[in-house]
């Protein structure tokens, strides 16, 4: 089952913020995110594995709430390295590394 | 981490043919995963190359049109059998990182063009 996103696209100005949700109507083991620019490889940002944990590296964070069956990822004043296309992936128990992605969010960050 | 190396990086194919793509590892792993991705589209895995058995196909992949080889534990590759242009997509090789739970690596990927 594809977990969904919202939104699916997101125009911001530099220095904005940003939220980007991901829900699924199956329970969640984990969720990973990922970023990928145009022609390039997707490329892991984080891992939330259990409900309510949240993470963050720079002003990219994230929260995952387990009974909610979503997670959110928060980009804060956001730079214009930031654009490119966000999924969420959920892994399912048991089968290890084998992850479904959403659909995507593109986000373009503008000077 | 780790590094992926794919062959071919793109290529122009005519319906009926068959391609095969390479994905090489700098590392040992134990599962290899083949990912497609439509234009404009999300990831969708095709299939989980083991070493040492057969690959595991997820709904809607078969290995008459998908079949997979990994002959040791930092190769793989996946071949797009009978092409038709439904089948234009960018291949892409992953691999996790340490452990059953962990980032994925992806290769750069190989965009097919079937005309």
């Amino acid at each position: 089952q594809q977990p969904v996103q919202s939104p699916q696209a997101v125009i911001l100005r530099e220095g904005e913020d940003a939220v980007i949700n991901c829900s699924s109507s199956k329970a969640l083991y984990s969720v990973h995110w990922y970023r990928q620019k145009h022609g390039e490889a997707p490329v892991f940002l984080m891992i939330l594995l259990k409900g309510g944990e949240q993470k963050g590296h720079d002003k990219i964070s994230a929260s995952f709430n387990e009974k909610k069956q979503q997670s959110s990822l928060y980009l804060t004043a956001s730079q214009l390295s930031y654009s490119g296309t966000y999924f969420c992936g959920t892994e399912r128990p048991n089968q290890g590394g084998k992850l479904i992605f959403g659909q995507g969010t593109e986000l373009s960050v503008k000077p | 981490s780790a590094v992926i190396s794919q062959k071919p990086s793109r290529d122009i194919c005519q319906r009926g043919t068959s391609l095969t793509i390479q994905c090489q590892v700098d590392s040992q792993v134990t599962m290899m995963f083949w990912y497609r991705q439509q234009p404009g589209q999300s990831l969708t895995l095709i299939a989980t190359a083991n070493q040492g058995s057969e690959a595991t196909y997820e709904s809607g992949f078969v290995i008459d049109k998908f079949p997979i080889s990994r002959p040791n534990l930092t190769f793989s590759t996946l071949t797009v059998s009978n092409m038709s242009p439904e089948d234009s997509s960018i291949y892409l090789c992953s691999v996790p990182t340490s452990g059953a739970t962990g980032e994925l690596f992806f290769g750069e990927g190989s965009r097919l063009t079937v005309l």
